[in-house]
């Protein structure tokens, strides 16, 4: 079946540059789905960061969109993110997931904590 | 952008029925059928339980059912069991080609 791991720092000082990475197994990021981002700050809500879909087109939060890269490794099946000047606001349980309106499939998470 | 407005929390007995309602606007939840609803227990992964207003995603129980009437989606579970102690956020597809989730609802079985 098909499973996403993020990998990513764990810890970072203010001012960084954030980059995860998703590892998708048993499916193609080249085959046909949307590939997303969302993350959830400790105690709150869900908030999405955005999507991107195998022909590189990307979709991203309003919010965040000034931060915010999205890209595809098709040769590692690999998708990523970079978010910009970070900020203690940005620590959260990061997530990646395959879709975009609807996201089926998650990965469990990364935990990324920024903090001086 | 807004977050969507869920109840803070909902309860209900167990085999009793219940309905959580997501609000937005036009630009969201009442223009496009693109509403998803997602269950996470404490410490866990969110799990997609409704896509597109009603559709269920293979291998959840028909218990759970979604729908939209103009800016108001809602899901309604049925048979309310323990097991469906959980939080729940609801999403919908934005004029901006973005998403946004509610704020989330705390379901508690009495």
């Amino acid at each position: 079946q098909v499973q996403l791991q993020e990998s990513g720092p764990g810890r970072m000082k203010p001012a960084e540059t954030l980059s995860l990475t998703c590892t998708v197994s048993g499916s193609s990021v080249s085959s046909g789905f949307y590939w997303g981002w969302i993350r959830q700050p400790p105690g709150k809500g869900l908030e999405w960061i955005g999507s991107i879909f195998q022909t590189g087109s990307t979709y991203y939060s309003p919010s965040l969109k000034s931060r915010v890269t999205f890209s595809l490794d098709t040769s590692k099946n690999q998708f990523s993110l970079k978010l910009t000047s970070v900020t203690a606001a940005d620590t959260a349980v990061y997530y990646c997931a395959r879709g975009y309106s609807s996201l089926d499939v998650w990965g469990k998470g990364t935990t990324v904590t920024v903090s001086s | 952008q807004s977050a969507l407005t869920q109840p803070a929390s909902v309860s209900g007995s167990p085999g009793q029925s219940i309905t959580i309602s997501c609000t937005g606007s036009s630009g969201d939840v009442g223009g496009y059928n693109f509403v998803s609803w997602y269950r996470q227990h404490p410490g866990k992964v969110p799990q997609l339980m409704i896509y597109d207003v009603s559709k269920r995603p293979s291998g959840i129980s028909n218990r759970f059912s979604g729908s939209k009437s103009g800016n108001t989606a809602s899901l309604t579970i049925s048979g309310l069991q323990a097991e469906d102690e959980a939080d729940y956020y609801c999403s919908s597809y934005t004029s901006s080609s973005s998403v946004v989730f509610g704020g989330g609802t705390k379901l508690t079985v009495l």
